[in-house]
């Protein structure tokens, strides 16, 4: 299974709204990401996590905030969002975080629209 | 800082014409390179990597080869079907985990 899912595939909501995304993969991978993608852009790296901790942060905004409860799960809490947020969000995840050539996997994203 | 920089688009080209989509960059270090694919409405897929200085990628009859000389790895297809119209995108990875990727090339084949 090289499977990386994300749920929801599509989520629109308010600025006042609070959601959250979620990643999951079972490759036993021990580190996880988070991109933004915007349109006709490439990811923009936003969080990564190796074996369930926090190892870079892209001074990404505390509106955004992740959480890898367990080895195989990824989420991203959102909160008072901004319409420029609006974007598709791609998970990740590969078996290290640091190994040579490391192939990183990608689920679908979920398309978010900030109204 | 790391770069990538990737041949401007979009790319149009006929059903079995040849295919190649340059990218050259910029790392300290050795990084790895990668090719990804992104086809409309999914996320990136792996195309083909290389790990070291002349290593050649290949997968689905694409290729590149990784030209430390030239800082380049330079993405080609010898016929290209209408089954590849996607964005390809150039990436660069260091040992600290963290990937750098060009801006994409949008590919559209023609039959």
């Amino acid at each position: 299974d090289t499977e990386v899912t994300q749920t929801p595939k599509h989520l629109v909501m308010g600025m006042t709204n609070k959601k959250s995304l979620k990643c999951e993969q079972h490759m036993g991978h021990r580190a996880m990401y988070w991109y933004k993608q915007k349109a006709k852009k490439p990811p923009e790296l936003m969080f990564v996590y190796s074996y369930e901790k926090l190892s870079i942060n892209e001074s990404v905004p505390s509106r955004f905030s992740p959480e890898c409860p367990n080895s195989s799960l990824l989420n991203l809490h959102l909160h008072a969002l901004q319409p420029e947020d609006s974007a598709l969000y791609l998970c990740a995840s590969s078996q290290t975080q640091t190994g040579l050539g490391e192939t990183q996997y990608f689920g679908p994203g979920t398309r978010l629209l900030v109204l | 800082g790391n770069s990538v920089t990737q041949m401007e688009g979009p790319v149009t080209l006929s059903e079995e014409a040849f295919l190649t989509i340059n990218c050259t960059y910029t790392a300290t270090g050795y990084p790895s390179l990668f090719w990804y694919v992104q086809y409309p409405g999914e996320g990136l897929q792996l195309l083909l990597k290389a790990t070291k200085a002349d290593d050649k990628g290949s997968n689905k009859g694409f290729e590149a080869t990784y030209r430390k000389e030239t800082t380049s790895f330079h993405l080609e297809k010898g016929s290209v079907q209408v089954s590849d119209s996607a964005v390809y995108f150039c990436a660069l990875s260091t040992n600290a985990g963290k990937s750098t990727f060009g801006d994409g090339t949008t590919l559209t084949v023609k039959p």
